[in-house]
């Protein structure tokens, strides 16, 4: 597509429940990235894909964070059993290789936990 | 590990006047990239102008530009004739110079949130 795309744009969710976000990257990226903004924070990296590689996972910040990217495009990333501190905005970003001009981000996931 | 320092939570400027965001960085390597974005109340980052650490230039697009010193290790990002469109949240971002796992990524500062005026 011509931008990334994330859905849903805003969710609510109860303490314990599960929630999946989606993030479709623009078409020829190779690399996929998710990152977490909490209130007053910077962007705090969760999460990298690039092409077939196994992903690095080194920033998420525990088990219950998961993300897969199937065939190379769309990715999903889950959180188990929600906590009212994973409340925050998701955002996802895709590049080229390279990574040479930088990230185009997606408009991100609000995510309220109640 | 880099950090991205912006000191500046929040600034205001009045239209068609000049700013400037602040932002240092603290990392051991000699070659890397430095990125400005903007974000926007619809939420999504857009670039605004980015560095290349070996170019002692300053980067320019139209009324932003850049102020970079190597040595120091700051790079400041000045609006020129700010418009009420300019208000946002400004991030500072890093990024090694390999293109390969982690190293690929950005690493952001906390962002100053600016205010246009009129």
């Amino acid at each position: 597509g011509a931008g990334v795309s994330q859905s849903p744009s805003n969710k609510v969710t109860e303490k314990g429940k599960d929630v999946e976000l989606r993030c479709d990257p623009i078409s020829g990226h190779t690399a996929l990235y998710w990152y977490r903004q909490s209130l007053g924070q910077g962007l705090e990296f969760l999460i990298y894909f690039q092409g077939n590689s196994a992903p690095d996972k080194s920033g998420l910040p525990s088990d219950r964070f998961s993300a897969e990217r199937t065939g190379g495009s769309v990715s999903t990333l889950t959180i188990q059993r929600t906590q009212q501190e994973d409340s925050a905005v998701y955002l996802c970003a895709s590049s080229t290789r390279d990574n040479y001009y930088g990230y185009t981000f997606g408009s991100g996931t609000r995510l309220t936990v109640v | 590990a880099q950090t991205v320092t912006q000191s500046q939570p929040e600034m205001s400027v009045q239209e068609a006047e000049t700013v400037t965001l602040s932002c240092t960085y603290d990392t051991s390597e000699s070659d890397y990239y430095l990125f400005w974005y903007k974000q926007p109340p619809s939420r999504q980052m857009i670039l605004v102008i980015r560095q290349e650490a070996y170019k002692q230039q300053n980067a320019t697009e139209n009324r932003f530009s850049v102020n970079f010193q190597k040595a120091a290790k700051s790079f400041s990002l000045k609006i020129s004739d700010s418009q009420l469109g300019d208000a946002a949240m400004y991030f500072c971002a890093y990024r090694s110079p390999s293109y390969t796992g982690t190293a690929s990524k950005l690493t952001f500062g906390t962002g100053t949130r600016l205010q246009v005026t009129l």
